[in-house]
């Protein structure tokens, strides 16, 4: 069984610049989180999405968004970037609500110059 | 809001040899989850072990073990027999239900270990 799958696994953009990041949670999984991991913050919860529905979203911005698909893919965008956008963004999927353990995909690397 | 406190940033520990790392955690919900993740260089978290809440019994998968102690908000990762491949990032994380059906996820800091030959 594939795991979870997130490209590109590393982008450069400039300030001011959009973004869009990709999720492909293991089949059948329907739940879909994303995370910021920064060496300062750590790791922080962005949302969840679960039957193309965003559950909860955590403390960040509205430039951060995102949306999911019917077949659970799910994409995380980030407008109007800022340097302090530039972290590792990991997705993670599980069968249901966050209440089963989570499987990551090795995420995507940010850099905003 | 929850919190999760990981009070060691980094630690080592001798090859075989046993460590326990430390996570505290504060909460008001009575149901709750409480997990440890890997993250190896690779940069893929890995789940380590999880405990619920409601069970008194402290989680083991193989050389991992826990020791959950509610009233205390403690839970405290022991990986007996470390191994090489055991060096990475190790973050306790905690799972509740925040309201409106759903949940969110609060990670600990996260704690280096690192395994000396």
């Amino acid at each position: 069984k594939a795991g979870v799958t997130q490209t590109p696994r590393y982008l450069i953009k400039t300030r001011g610049q959009q973004v869009t990041l990709s999720c492909s949670p293991i089949s059948g999984h329907r739940s879909v989180s994303w995370y910021q991991q920064t060496p300062g913050q750590g790791l922080q919860f962005l949302f969840e999405y679960f039957s193309e529905t965003q559950r909860n979203k955590g403390n960040f911005p509205g430039r951060f968004s995102g949306r999911q698909f019917s077949n659970s893919r799910s994409e995380m965008n980030v407008s109007t970037l800022e340097l302090g956008d530039s972290a590792l963004y990991l997705c993670a999927s599980s069968p249901n609500r966050l209440s089963s353990p989570l499987h990551f995909g090795n995420g995507t690397r940010l850099t905003v110059t | 809001a929850q919190t999760v406190t990981q009070s060691q940033p980094e630690m080592s520990v001798q090859e075989a040899e046993t460590v326990t790392l430390s996570c505290t955690y504060d909460t008001s919900e009575n149901n709750y989850y409480l997990f440890w993740y890997k993250q190896p260089p690779s940069r893929q978290m890995i789940l380590v072990i999880r405990q619920e809440a409601y069970k008194q019994q402290n989680a083991t998968e193989n050389r991992f073990s826990v020791n959950f102690q509610k009233a205390a908000k403690s839970f405290s990762l022991k990986i007996s027999d470390s191994q090489l491949g055991d060096t990475a990032m190790y973050f306790c994380a905690f799972l509740a239900y925040s309201g409106a059906g759903s949940y969110q996820l609060t990670f600990g800091k996260g704690t280096k270990l690192s395994v000396i030959p």
